[in-house]
């Protein structure tokens, strides 16, 4: 696609319950890039892709928290067992690393609440 | 890990005046990017500087990498230019690490 697309663009769930987050990178980007973002908050760094593979997953804040990338293109983040303080909005990024240009575009975010 | 630091947290300007964002960060980076981040949430990426100067527009950007800085320059400033300005080099493991950020809001 044009952008980096995410879905769903806001979730409304309750405590406990399982959420599952989408990001479609840029077509032929290689990297991507989760973060979270707390209200007036800066970007707090969740996971990084290189392909299919995680190289540095130190940005997980629990176990509760997964993610994983297929085919080198779309991914999706899960949270199990949401907890209140999960709630914020969930950033996808992708970049073309490997191919000489790093800069790093965004999605317009997921917002996550959790009631 | 590497540190990245913003100043001034919090900027107010009128319509037309000029301002410089500065970001510190603690270790020598390949990557540095300059993000803004409208007051709809959308991030869009301003500038990959991890040296050098570049300008788009009113805007312009120069990192002194052997000084671990980077000063963003913004240049009669309008209402459309508020915001958070957002500074972001990249850690050891290929993760862009950003720093807190700069609100600004320009007043007409």
């Amino acid at each position: 696609g044009a952008g980096v697309s995410q879905s769903p663009s806001n979730k409304v769930t309750e405590k406990g319950k399982d959420v599952e987050l989408r990001c479609d990178p840029i077509s032929g980007h290689t990297a991507l890039y989760w973060y979270r973002q707390s209200l007036g908050q800066g970007l707090e760094f969740l996971i990084y892709f290189q392909g299919n593979s995680a190289p540095d997953k130190s940005g997980l804040p629990s176990d509760r928290f997964s993610a994983e990338r297929t085919g080198g293109s779309v991914s999706t983040l899960t949270i199990q067992r949401t907890q209140q303080e999960d709630s914020a909005v969930y950033l996808c990024a992708s970049s073309p690393w490997g191919l000489g240009y790093e800069k790093l575009f965004f999605g317009s975010g997921t917002q996550l609440s959790v009631l | 890990g590497i540190q990245v630091e913003q100043s001034p947290p919090d900027l107010i300007l009128q319509e037309g005046a000029n301002s410089t964002l500065r970001c510190n960060f603690s270790d020598s980076v390949n990557n540095l990017q300059w993000f803004h981040q409208n007051p709809w949430g959308q991030l869009i990426n301003l500038f990959y500087i991890p040296s050098g100067t570049k300008q788009n527009g009113r805007l312009s950007a120069t990192t002194v990498a052997t000084e671990r800085y980077s000063l963003l320059y913004i240049s009669s400033s309008q209402t459309t230019d508020s915001g958070v300005y957002f500074c972001a080099v990249q850690g050891s493991q290929g993760n862009l690490i950003f720093g807190k950020g700069t609100k600004l809001s320009v007043k007409p």
